[in-house]
């Protein structure tokens, strides 16, 4: 079946420095992917629809210039959180619709921590 | 404005007994409907979905779900609980029909022995 993928799963950066998450549609293309944030023992809070060859749609009160998200490819979308800081640690999550358009995939999830 | 509330944060059931998980949704539109399971530190399983059709929808692991629209609800049952059912579970609903999915606060289910 459909697989989405993520990369890193884990990650721990400086505070100030900027990294990037992968989120990879495997076996499909995916011209629309989602981006989610979930802190500790809390919901899964959308932050952006990532468009392919467009610009992203963010969600109210998500800071686009902190929370770059590049389309380039069918396959694959980017998160780049930059500028991190303490408050970004967070589980991200990216999710993308199959192709029959009534499935939703997600992907495993990347864990961020910023020290 | 759309949202999905899950009215129990915690709830302890006895191993083999049974399970209600409530969802309420708010949506304008006929509702694409989900349950996802997600375990600590774990992404996201799907448990089942409602687009359209049968309103008893059936799922993965012994899970299914009822669409009620007179009440806007969308509840998940299991007949006889496993341990391994120890998890976080989160209903969600699609926005116009969509992948873009909006998830309620979670219920943290824990399984006594």
């Amino acid at each position: 079946g459909a697989v989405v993928s993520q990369h890193p799963s884990w990650v721990i950066c400086k505070s100030g420095t900027s990294v990037k998450i992968e989120c990879r549609s495997l076996d499909f293309q995916a011209t629309t992917m989602f981006w989610y944030r979930q802190f500790p023992k809390q919901s899964l809070m959308l932050m952006a629809t990532s468009n392919e060859g467009s610009k992203a749609t963010y969600e109210q009160g998500v800071e686009k210039d902190k929370f770059l998200i590049n389309h380039a490819s069918l396959t694959l979308s980017t998160l780049t959180v930059t500028s991190a800081h303490p408050e970004d640690s967070s589980f991200y999550i990216c999710s993308a619709q199959g192709p029959s358009g009534n499935t939703i995939y997600f992907g495993e999830g990347s864990w961020l921590t910023v020290v | 404005a759309q949202s999905v509330t899950q009215p129990d944060i915690h709830i302890t059931v006895s191993e083999g007994a049974s399970l209600e998980l409530r969802c309420n949704y708010s949506y304008g539109a006929t509702p694409y409907l989900f349950w996802y399971v997600q375990s600590p530190g774990q992404g996201l399983q799907l448990l089942l979905k409602y687009f359209s059709g049968d309103t008893l929808v059936q799922g993965i692991k012994g899970f299914e779900a009822e669409f009620k629209r007179s009440q806007s609800s969308f509840n998940l049952r299991k007949p006889s609980v496993h341990w391994s059912d120890a998890a976080e579970y989160f209903c969600a609903v699609g926005i116009n029909q969509g992948g873009k999915l909006i998830f309620g606060q979670g219920t943290e289910l824990s399984v006594k022995p």
